[in-house]
């Protein structure tokens, strides 16, 4: 168990929909990072948010959103739903200091279907 | 940037018999390394990390890695798997120093017959 917390589970949305989906990080935690997970593939790096500013971002286009809060929880939001959008959704927590950033501890998933 | 490669994607292996899961990875600059572990419908746990020093590390749940340089390589090894071996792995990079983008491979499903 890591502490990371995603929600919802799963997730059934039509494609041209927004959604949005959430992750509370491990206490102490002050980072967090979102991955997609096709079906059979490794997980793909969309963004991380630092002190509530994206702090780096993979190849992924705008419609792919996220914030931080000053607790340190987390949403990404997807707006206009495509088919290939589904997929298990997954947010690492870590913390990030002077000497950079430390291991990360992933949730255990938030799986999107788009129909 | 970084890439990995998996040059595995199924293995199977009779229980207790040894494991070796292969990973090679490119990058131009200094990396830490990775494995996890994904059980079906569950998030990735970590197995083991290089980071520096010593080439040969030890993880969780009787597992270990070799870190090296030369071939650009970081396979995970085990002695004797179990039927809870079961799982999916992943071998993972990113720039030494900070954790702002982790690559991932492709995964490696491990089999463990009984």
């Amino acid at each position: 168990e890591t502490g990371v917390t995603q929600s919802p589970t799963h997730l059934i949305k039509t494609r041209g929909q927004q959604v949005t989906l959430r992750c509370s990080s491990q206490s102490g935690h002050n980072t967090v990072s979102w991955y997609q997970q096709a079906l059979g593939q490794g997980p793909q790096f969309i963004f991380q948010y630092y002190r509530e500013e994206e702090n780096g971002r993979g190849n992924f286009p705008p419609r792919f959103s996220g914030l931080q809060f000053p607790n340190y929880s987390s949403e990404l939001n997807v707006n206009a739903l495509e088919l290939d959008d589904s997929a298990l959704y997954l947010c690492a927590s870590s913390s990030t200091g002077s000497t950079g950033t430390a291991e990360a501890f992933f949730g255990q998933g938030t799986r999107l279907t788009v129909v | 940037a970084q890439s990995v490669t998996q040059l595995d994607s199924q293995v199977p292996v009779f229980e207790e018999a040894p494991v070796e899961l292969r990973c090679n990875y490119s990058s131009s600059v200094s990396v830490y390394l990775f494995w996890y572990v994904q059980y079906p419908n569950q998030g990735l746990q970590l197995l083991l990390k290089y980071l520096s020093g010593s080439t040969l590390v030890k993880g969780i749940n009787g597992f270990e890695a070799e870190f090296n340089k030369s071939q650009t390589s970081f396979h995970l090894r085990k002695p004797s798997v179990h039927i809870s071996d079961t799982a999916e792995y992943f071998c993972a990079v990113t720039r030494s120093g900070g954790y702002q983008k982790v690559t991932f491979g492709t995964g490696t499903k491990l089999q463990v017959i009984p």
